[in-house]
């Protein structure tokens, strides 16, 4: 079974400063998806940035890039001129490319406060 | 587009009542799930449904049970609720098979047991 795991359970960072969020997951496939998403105090769940394992550049979205490392199974999100309304909840997530059900693996997140 | 849509947005019951939690999507996904959210834990997936017609347990599915009413609608329901219960619970929908994989997720019952 797949696992990932998030080893901050917390971090703060200033207002327009650079942040990085870890996370490392398990797994014997060789084709995957994973996914950061943010929640708000709003507790919406909301995605912020995907990777496709078949893919070796780097995602990125605006503020938010990744660095996915295969071979160390580790999927970096950094976020760049932090803003307040990045406050929130991180997960990172795991699906397998080949299992049936688009199943999501998540772990156990990381709260990110800015700060002005 | 209304997106993801759950009911109630806040529950609260005392052990051994019932509850179902009400899910629908209009993106015409043909996948739907249901996750728990615990502190500390990130979310856990109890029950989901790849296609109309079937569900499938997840990660944590006992004390629930699931139903795929049509390709919109997947309620989860708890027949004896119990404190250990008390979570915020999350339904999503995707097009499993395609390459839009992303799941989309509704804004979350909070369920209190006491």
């Amino acid at each position: 079974a797949q696992t990932v795991t998030q080893s901050q359970p917390e971090m703060s960072v200033q207002e327009a400063e650079t942040v990085t969020l870890s996370c490392t997951y398990d797994t014997s496939e060789n084709n995957y998806y994973l996914f950061w998403y943010k929640q708000p105090p709003s507790r919406q769940m909301i995605l912020v940035i995907r990777q496709e394992a078949y893919k070796q550049q780097n995602a990125t979205e605006n503020r938010f890039s990744v660095n996915f490392q295969k071979a160390a199974k580790s999927f970096s999100l950094k976020i760049s001129d932090s803003q307040l309304g990045d406050t929130a909840m991180y997960f990172c997530a795991f699906m397998g490319a080949m299992e049936y059900g688009n199943k999501l693996v998540f772990g156990a997140g990381t709260i990110l406060r800015v700060k002005s | 587009n209304a997106g993801v849509t759950q009911t109630p947005k806040f529950q609260v019951l005392k052990t051994g009542q019932s509850m179902t939690l009400q899910c629908a999507q209009d993106m015409n996904h043909n996948s739907m799930y249901w996750y728990r959210q615990d502190p500390g834990m990130g979310l856990r997936l109890i029950y989901y449904s790849a296609s109309e017609g079937t569900t499938d347990k997840g990660e944590v599915p006992n004390g629930y049970n699931v139903s795929r009413l049509n390709k919109r609608e997947f309620s989860l329901r708890l027949e004896s609720a119990a404190p250990s219960q008390t979570s915020v619970y999350f339904c999503a929908s995707s097009l499993y098979g395609t390459e839009a994989y992303e799941q989309y997720f509704g804004p979350g019952t909070r369920l209190t047991v006491t």
